[in-house]
């Protein structure tokens, strides 16, 4: 089975700063996908972003950027210039090509901006 | 907005009685995902479904059970409900359930007391 591990529960940076969580996941599989989420006081669950494991470029969405690792199994999310909207929980999840069995997600990590 | 609409959206029941909750779509999608998230456990897989009457069983499914009669509609029920499944349950779907993304509904918040 699948494993998706986020080692830090709660990470803090000042506004306008840069920060990046972590994501190590563990897979047989060489065809995959990854994704950031992320989950605001109001619960709904926000795609962030997106990465195919076969690409070696590393994905971005405006402040939001991919580190992936491929051999070391590593998936870190950077927040460019945090601002005050960016606090959430951030979940890291695994999704195996072709499978139509759900996400698998990490705990999660609790991000604090401060102002 | 990916047209998911979960009911309720907060209940409180007590121990050993029976319920439903209700995960609707409106876009006639094949794959639909019930998750719980707790503390510490991020979320979790419950049951899902890839077409009407076609349903599997996700990691945490003791005491779950669904039910998919028609393409917009995904029940989870507990039979009988206890403490533990105290919890925020998610409903999600997949526009083709291979390598896209989930669209969650908003969640409903479950007390067991």
């Amino acid at each position: 089975a699948q494993t998706v591990t986020q080692s830090q529960p709660e990470m803090s940076v000042q506004e306008a700063e840069t920060v990046t969580l972590s994501c190590t996941y563990d897979t047989s599989e060489s065809d995959y996908y990854l994704f950031w989420y992320k989950q605001p006081p109001s619960r709904q669950m926000i795609l962030v972003i997106r990465q195919e494991a076969y690409k070696q470029q590393n994905a971005t969405e405006n402040r939001f950027s991919v580190n992936f690792q491929k051999a070391a199994k590593s998936f870190s999310l950077k927040i460019s210039d945090s601002q005050l909207g960016d606090a959430a929980m951030y979940f890291c999840a695994y999704l195996p090509g072709g499978g139509a069995d759900g996400l698998t997600f990490g705990k999660g990590t609790h991000l604090i901006i401060q102002p | 907005d990916a047209g998911i609409t979960q009911s309720p959206r907060h209940k409180v029941t007590e121990t050993g009685t029976p319920v439903t909750l209700r995960c609707h779509q409106t876009e006639n999608h094949r794959y639909m995902y019930w998750y719980r998230q707790d503390p510490g456990h991020g979320l979790r897989l419950i049951h899902y479904s890839y077409g009407v009457k076609d349903t599997d069983k996700g990691e945490v499914s003791d005491g779950y059970s669904v039910s998919r009669s028609k393409t917009e509609d995904f029940l989870l029920t507990l039979e009988s409900a206890t403490s533990s499944q105290t919890s925020v349950y998610f409903c999600a779907i997949s526009l083709t359930g291979d390598n896209s993304p989930l669209h969650f509904g908003n969640g409903t918040r479950l007390t067991v007391t």
